[in-house]
């Protein structure tokens, strides 16, 4: 079972610099979201999707993008890559709101790590 | 507005021992709780979920306790290993209409040694 998949790892990346996360879940999740987790800050939502074509800000949407073309595939974009964008990465998924298999239990990825020079 | 709380930052105890880490939160009206594990560099493992309407779960040496009215949930390790060692979360779901909205607490932080 693949799960909840994020590539890449890690990625070093410049200043002004845009690049994608990619996040990808095989377990028919309706549900799906980005979080960044900081020394000291926890985890916080950025962005997430309760199916496809429809997305929401979390808590700290700015300078990200995301689009949800397909239920499997949930892409967090970096338009204009700041150092304040470094972080560690987490992409998660559930069910959602509806059916017997709703417990709404999340499950996460491995995390991407992002430096910003 | 909901937050989460998790008291200590850090544990470190002896291999053997039984033990409690604690989780708060402000508002009672929750969907359910969940507990995670982090190891270092790693993502996060679900460990116990508990719905709103439950009062605990169990997973092996593991027991997650909710007590909505007070706003504090438990997770109790029995015969702590080694292996136990990295840090523990606790999330609450809130419900309607941001269904997939947790809120984290920042963790505890447990070292146990051999």
């Amino acid at each position: 079972n693949a799960g909840v998949t994020q590539t890449p790892k890690f990625q070093v990346l410049k200043t002004g610099q845009s690049m994608t996360l990619q996040c990808a879940q095989d377990m028919n999740h309706e549900y799906m979201s980005w979080y960044r987790q900081d020394p000291g800050m926890g985890l916080r939502l950025i962005h997430y999707s309760v199916g496809a074509g429809i997305t929401d800000q979390g808590e700290v949407p700015n300078g990200y993008n995301v689009s949800r073309s397909t239920t499997e595939d949930f892409p967090l974009r970096l338009l204009s890559a700041a150092p304040s964008q470094t972080s560690v990465y987490f992409c998660a998924s559930s069910y959602g709101a509806s059916g017997a298999a709703n417990t709404g239990e999340l499950f996460f990825g491995e995390g991407s790590r992002l430096t910003v020079l | 507005k909901q937050e989460v709380t998790q008291i200590p930052a850090a544990l470190s105890v002896p291999e053997g021992e039984n033990l409690v880490l604690n989780c708060s939160f402000t508002d009672s009206a929750i969907y359910n709780l969940q507990w995670f594990r982090q190891d270092p560099g790693k993502g996060l493992t679900s460990l116990l979920l508990i719905q709103s309407s439950q009062r605990e779960q169990t997973s092996g040496r593991l027991n997650a306790s909710l007590d909505k009215s007070s706003g504090r949930s438990t997770l109790y390790i029995a015969a702590s290993q080694p292996g136990d060692s990295a840090t523990y979360l606790c999330a609450v779901r809130r419900p309607g209409g941001s269904q997939g909205n947790l809120i984290f607490g920042k963790g505890t932080k447990l070292s146990v040694k051999p």
